[in-house]
């Protein structure tokens, strides 16, 4: 199985900060990565597919980048609707799998 | 735009059989993936299965030997059965549909099911 590894697990930015959250895959997953946000109580929603593709509706603050083994999620002026749980997955290889998370707070 | 709703029995008991169901409305089931996720809590989402719409299936090998993944379509559902199960195997239980394995760009997801496994 292809390991995803997230960090940091969890971090506490201010409004209108910059947050960047990584994802390493143990082995190239090439461009096939998607990022979510959880929030509390719901399911996960799909905010960047394809690393670098932002989902249909999400704010232009989102952005992901990345190929290979290495991405990342940015968010360019956090917001308080943004505090949520963060998750990366790949779709290269079968069984799919996902990061451990990582926890933003307000 | 299509509604995914699960249905499970709340609280399994250890080496028991788990079933849950998703019911589909406002779309067809005869197009895209079929997906089971859960999610142990506290912890990350893990990826399940799929069914195919055509019936072809994908688990992951933690638990391929336990599970199946059915879809009725007269129905309108899809199912997932997980035999012989663990407190392991307790979490939030969501079935989610879309054309990139269920999952990712363009999938609904289901608002979940809570599966206690407990005696």
């Amino acid at each position: 199985d292809i390991q995803m590894t997230q960090s940091p697990s969890s971090l506490s930015a201010s409004v209108g900060d910059r947050v960047t959250i990584t994802c390493q895959a143990s082995q190239s997953v090439r461009k096939y990565l998607n990022w979510y946000q959880q929030k509390i109580g719901e399911a996960p929603e799909v905010l960047v597919h394809g690393a670098t593709n932002l989902e249909t509706g999400v704010p232009s603050r989102f952005s992901g980048s990345g190929f290979g083994t290495d991405f990342t999620l940015t968010i360019t002026s956090l917001q308080p609707e943004d505090a949520a749980t963060y998750y990366c997955q790949q779709y290269d290889n079968f069984p799919l799998t996902f990061g451990g998370g990582t926890k933003v707070e307000i | 735009q299509v509604h995914l709703q699960e249905s499970g029995p709340g609280l399994v008991k250890p080496s028991e059989t788990l079933y849950v169901s998703c019911t589909v409305s406002g779309g067809s089931i005869s197009r895209y993936y079929w997906s089971w996720i859960r999610q142990p809590p506290g912890k990350g989402p893990e990826w399940i299965g799929f069914v195919y719409y055509t019936g072809t299936t994908n688990y992951n090998p933690a638990v391929e030997d336990r599970v199946s993944i059915l879809i009725d379509a007269p129905k309108n559902q899809f199912s997932l059965r997980l035999a012989s199960v663990t407190h392991a195997d307790s979490a939030v239980y969501y079935c989610a549909t879309g054309p990139v394995f269920g999952v990712g760009s363009e999938a609904t997801w289901g608002q979940g099911t809570l599966v206690t496994v407990s005696s």
